[in-house]
């Protein structure tokens, strides 16, 4: 079954980086897009970009252009998102979803990763 | 950029209908998807193309688009469908990429 596992919870100190890996499983992982969408605490979804495996090509939000890069293994069939310079208002669960672009929908999530930061 | 407005939230009584409401200017034209989201949970797909549901969602979800309001329907509604819903559709940004913009969601409260 189609499977999208995230890293465990992380604490970082504002200024540091933080990379996240989202592990996929029981589908062709460059068939698919890949988004990452985060929550702050007691929040609505917001859209950090999205990443297409096949070709090593990200779109950003315009809110993290320059903050945050999209990667992947495709060995591993793992996702990758790096956050820099982070700081307290970062501090939320980040989500990687599927998107298999027809239907262009968001169709299988991964658990959340809690990043929080901290001083 | 494009926003979308759903309401903050929804209360109805088991059994009910609860409507979910989506404003955008002429998100007739545009494909919505809605999500579930319950708590400590991440959010589900629950209705694509303004009105598909994918596998394993009941038919009590359905969905409709047109003008500047898309709408999520509920009928018969259960405890377990206590959940936050948000609407999505795809816009672009000043560059011309195509970017995902989500609604700021809606409390379904069952009483």
């Amino acid at each position: 079954q189609v499977q999208l596992v995230q890293a465990g919870a992380e604490v970082k100190k504002p200024g540091a980086s933080v990379k996240i890996s989202c592990t996929t499983s029981g589908f062709t992982f460059t068939n698919y897009y890949i988004h990452w969408v985060r929550q702050a605490p007691g929040q609505g979804l917001e859209w950090m970009g999205i990443y297409n495996p096949s070709d090593d090509s990200p779109t950003y939000a315009q809110n993290f252009q320059g903050r945050v890069t999209m990667t992947s293994d495709t060995s591993m069939s793992t996702a990758y998102m790096e956050l820099n310079s982070v700081r307290p208002e970062d501090t939320a669960t980040y989500y990687c979803a599927r998107d298999p672009s027809t239907p262009p929908s968001l169709d299988y999530w991964g658990q959340g990763t809690l990043v929080t930061v901290s001083s | 950029s494009y926003v979308l407005t759903q309401p903050p939230s929804v209360s109805v009584a088991p059994g009910q209908t609860a409507r979910f409401t989506c404003g955008g200017d002429d998100i007739g034209s545009k494909d919505v998807h809605w999500y579930q989201q319950k708590p400590g949970q991440a959010p589900v797909l629950v209705i694509y193309n303004d009105s598909d549901r994918p596998s394993g969602i009941p038919e009590r979800f359905s969905g409709s688009n047109s003008g500047n309001t898309a709408t999520l329907i509920i009928s018969r509604v259960e405890a377990g469908d206590e959940a936050e819903y948000y609407c999505q559709v795809w816009d672009s940004d000043s560059d011309g990429y195509s970017i995902v913009v989500f609604g700021g969601g809606t409390k379904l409260t069952v009483l």
